[in-house]
């Protein structure tokens, strides 16, 4: 069985402040590990992800996450907060044992960004 | 390219009626999952299908939910019969068939019934 947990329903954060978006997950396997974003009235969209190689994953609109097997963490992370940020952000893991493609997605985080 | 497709985008029934849902996957895209939204549920796996075969059905909630893939290029999502309690955003997703494929979705479909 694979899992997802992102502990904070939501994160505040002040614009040009540095932002985390926190995500453990459990899987079989070596994990296959994603973040989405998700605007308001749109679909999930692809941020990042890891799969294999850097711990560190650069991704797009500045975002980035570090990948730690050893906690089983892949946290989400921006150096500098924009308003224009603020969304709802998921975190999806497969497990290479998985056969197939299917992604457990966490539960969400909401990311507020105060001017 | 232009992405997943999905129509309609907003969907307004009554009870009892009948509603499908369509999804046109990326071109070459082996993978292709229904997944549901509720405030209350979050995100959820409905069914998914690899090379137009359903693969793991366990998320439908019941037998009023079908879906097909008759072609690689076409899927759809039956409701038969709706209920208020189905009022979701419906969103599918494709994916290649390569180990950590990327799932990329639609902008979803956004039924409330009456």
């Amino acid at each position: 069985a694979q899992s997802v947990a992102q502990p904070e329903d939501q994160v505040n954060v002040a614009e040009g402040n540095p932002l985390t978006v926190k995500c453990t997950y459990s899987v079989s396997g070596n994990p296959y590990l994603f973040w989405y974003v998700q605007y308001p009235n749109r679909g999930l969209q692809f941020l990042l992800k890891y799969i294999t190689g850097d711990n560190l994953v650069k991704g797009s609109y500045g975002f980035e996450a570090e990948f730690n097997k050893s906690q089983t963490s892949f946290h989400l992370k921006k150096p500098s907060a924009l308003v224009s940020d603020s969304a709802l952000y998921f975190c999806a893991v497969r497990g290479s044992y998985n056969a197939g493609n299917m992604l457990t997605f966490g539960g969400g985080t909401r990311l507020m960004v105060k001017p | 390219d232009a992405g997943v497709i999905q129509s309609p985008r907003h969907e307004v029934t009554e009870m009892g009626q009948e509603v499908t849902l369509r999804c046109k996957p990326i071109s070459g895209h082996d993978y292709l999952f229904w997944y549901r939204q509720t405030m209350m549920r979050g995100l959820e796996l409905l069914i998914y299908f690899n090379n137009n075969v359903p693969i793991d059905d366990s998320g439908m909630p019941e037998d009023r939910f079908s879906a097909k893939m008759p072609n690689a290029s076409f899927s759809t999502l039956k409701i038969q019969p709706s209920e208020p309690r189905d009022s979701a955003v419906y969103f599918c997703a494709s994916s290649l068939p390569t180990a950590g494929g990327t799932q990329y979705f639609g902008p979803g479909t956004r039924l409330t019934v009456l």
